[in-house]
């Protein structure tokens, strides 16, 4: 098994919304990750989770708060979000947090998140 | 890190060969130069990943010269399914795995 789920696929929510995305991997990564991608855009990196623990925050702004409650799961809270908030989120997994030859990155299909 | 430089968009024919060429002048030692693909409204894909000179898999070939100042991506015979977004990324192989995705170069297969 060599896949990564996010859900939902869409999601519509309101500046004064809490709500969250989802990301499972079950192939014994030990290293996941959160992207946002923006239209015409290349993905950027929020968050990297190393043995579930945080180990990258790329000055995300804080109405972003990631959660990793065990080697699978991997959760992106957000609250009080801007409509330029609105992208495709993706999660990642790798094997190892550290790079190395042949150690590559699997992304789910992303969230799809739409802020009015 | 790493900057590179790719074509912003390429246009091809059905069974043609393509080569991306990608610009990283300042790469490290320690890097290696990865390509990614990505469909449109779906995750990137793992296409290739090399060091030096020439790496062949069943989806395409990288060629990096002695250098390594730049590298090339070869798609063999492309198809309308090979319509996406291709990433050149160097990859430190010492810390931390952090891709820093570019542009990219959106190619586009015709019938």
């Amino acid at each position: 098994d060599t896949e990564v789920t996010q859900t939902p696929k869409h999601l519509v929510m309101g500046m004064t919304n809490k709500k969250s995305l989802k990301c499972e991997q079950h192939m014994g990564h030990r290293a996941m990750y959160w992207y946002k991608q923006k239209a015409k855009k290349p993905p950027e990196l929020m968050f990297v989770y190393s043995y579930e623990k945080l180990s990258i925050n790329e000055s995300v702004p804080s109405r972003f708060s990631p959660e990793c409650p065990n080697s699978s799961l991997l959760n992106l809270h957000l609250h009080a979000l801007q409509p330029e908030d609105s992208a495709l989120y993706l999660c990642a997994s790798s094997l190892n947090p550290a790079g190395g030859p042949g150690e590559t990155q699997y992304f789910g299909p992303g969230t799809r998140l739409l802020v009015l | 890190l790493a900057k590179t430089t790719q074509p912003i968009s390429m246009d091809s024919y059905e069974g043609q060969e393509v080569n991306i060429t990608c610009s990283h002048n300042n790469i490290a030692t320690n890097d290696y130069i990865t390509w990614y693909q990505q469909f449109p409204s779906q995750g990137p894909r793992f296409i290739i990943q090399g060091y030096k000179t020439k790496v062949t898999n069943e989806v395409a070939s990288l060629f990096i010269p002695a250098d390594r100042k730049s590298s090339t991506l070869s798609l063999p015979r492309v198809s309308l399914s090979d319509t996406a977004v291709y990433y050149c990324l160097p990859i430190f192989s010492g810390g931390y795995n952090k891709l820093i995705f570019g542009a990219g170069t959106r190619l586009a297969v015709h019938p």
